[in-house]
Formats: structure tokens, sequence, C-alpha cells
């Protein structure tokens, strides 16, 4: 069956301005959570959601970065006022079930990777 | 000190050599995930343990929990194994939903 997509696949914007980057997790999975990896290190977690509901997004570098998913299944990662440090792989991820009771494992998408100029 | 840490960094084979890739971390975990990533981003879930050992084809991953202590093995490796290999866990002591990762392993196999 399909995976989880990521598009764009690839970003370039000039700083100061604003990106939006979509995923649309495995078709009812409940969790989906996303990431932000820096080149040369491993993913770092930046947010979480349960169906509709942000959980947890404590991992947001700045007020810079927002996140939504308001219907439950897609979500955008919206990035205003990029800054060249903000230039990375952004991964989502989704998980059949509600995450915090049990181990499952995170399906991967590919990732957008996004530069800043 | 990063909460999870890998080593090697980068790992150069020959293929058909055993490789072995460690994973340790500092804090009570739930589970330990194992991933791999090929250039372009994608990343597949390997491995999710634990507890003791699980093999899948020419792959073993094994922890130690008292230790806190995980490792990859590839046996008999094959230049289609060249990938990012990355050790991630979730953690007891965080709020439910995150893993935090290690920064990889960069496995090189040649022919």
């Amino acid at each position: 069956g399909a995976g989880v997509s990521q598009s764009p696949r690839y970003k370039v914007a000039k700083r100061g301005q604003d990106v939006a980057l979509r995923c649309d997790p495995i078709s009812g999975h409940v969790s989906l959570f996303w990431y932000q990896q820096a080149l040369g290190q491993g993913p770092e977690f930046l947010t979480y959601f349960q169906n509709e509901a942000q959980l947890d997004k404590s991992g947001l570098p700045s007020d810079r970065f927002f996140a939504e998913r308001p219907e439950g299944s897609v979500s955008t990662l919206k990035i205003q006022r990029t800054q060249q440090e903000d230039s990375a792989v952004y991964l989502c991820a989704s998980n059949p079930i509600e995450w915090a009771g049990a181990n499952q494992p995170q399906h991967f998408g590919d990732g957008t990777r996004l530069s800043i100029l | 000190k990063n909460e999870v840490e890998q080593s090697p960094q980068n790992l150069t084979a020959q293929e058909g050599e055993f490789i072995t890739i460690n994973c340790s971390y500092s804090v009570g975990i739930s589970a330990l995930h194992w991933l791999q990533q090929h250039p372009g981003g994608g990343i597949v879930s390997l491995f999710m343990l634990s507890s003791g050992k699980k093999k899948h084809g020419r792959l073993i991953a094994t922890i130690n929990i008292q230790e806190k202590h995980s490792s990859l093995h590839i046996t008999a490796s094959h230049p289609r194994d060249s990938a990012v290999y990355i050790c991630a866990v979730r953690s007891k002591e965080t709020s439910g939903s995150r893993l935090t990762f290690g920064e990889g392993t960069q496995l090189t196999v040649n022919p």
C-alpha cells in the first residue's frame, strides 16, 4: 500500500520567505510526527499529533515554526521568515495507533530537503 | 553528552565481512529502534526491541537493558547494505511520544 508521502521533495527559498511542507500519512494512521534532520546529524523531534490534536510541540525551535493537522490526516509544517539555520531535511512519520501507550515502529516519509539561501 | 551515542561514526567494510554497529544510551527506555537511511533521505525501520535479540535475514539486533547498550550486526555484508544506520530510543523520562536519535553510522561496503 501507499506509504507516508511528503511534498515537495526539495524546496529552495530565500531567507525571509515563508515555506509550507506537506505530509500525507498512511491512511488511518492516528499518530503523526515531524522531525528535523541537519546535515550529518540524526533527526530531532519537532512535534507530535494524535489525530488532529497537537499533543507535543516542545521540539519546535522557535515561534516561526507552526504545524497543523486540521482534519486528523494531512499535516502541514510551516516556517515563517526562514533563516539559513532552517536548512535541513524535514521528516514526517506516522504510526497506526495512539502512541503513548504502546511501542510500534514508525513509518517514515522520504523527507523534504529545505535549502535557505 | 548526547542521550544516544553510536559508534563508529563511519565504517568501511569489504563485501562479505561481519559488521557490528554499537549504540549506548543514558536514559531509561521503553523501546529501542534501529533504522536504515539511504541517500535521498528515506528511513526504514529495521527493528524495534525492548529486550533480548531479534533477527531478520542477515540482520541481528541485540539489547542489554542493564548495560544500556544495543548492537546491530550484519552478516555477509553486501554493497547494497551501504547506508546510514540510526539508533533511536523511546525514553521513559520524556513525554510519551518522541524518539531520540543517535547521529547515525555511515556504512560503506565495497565490492
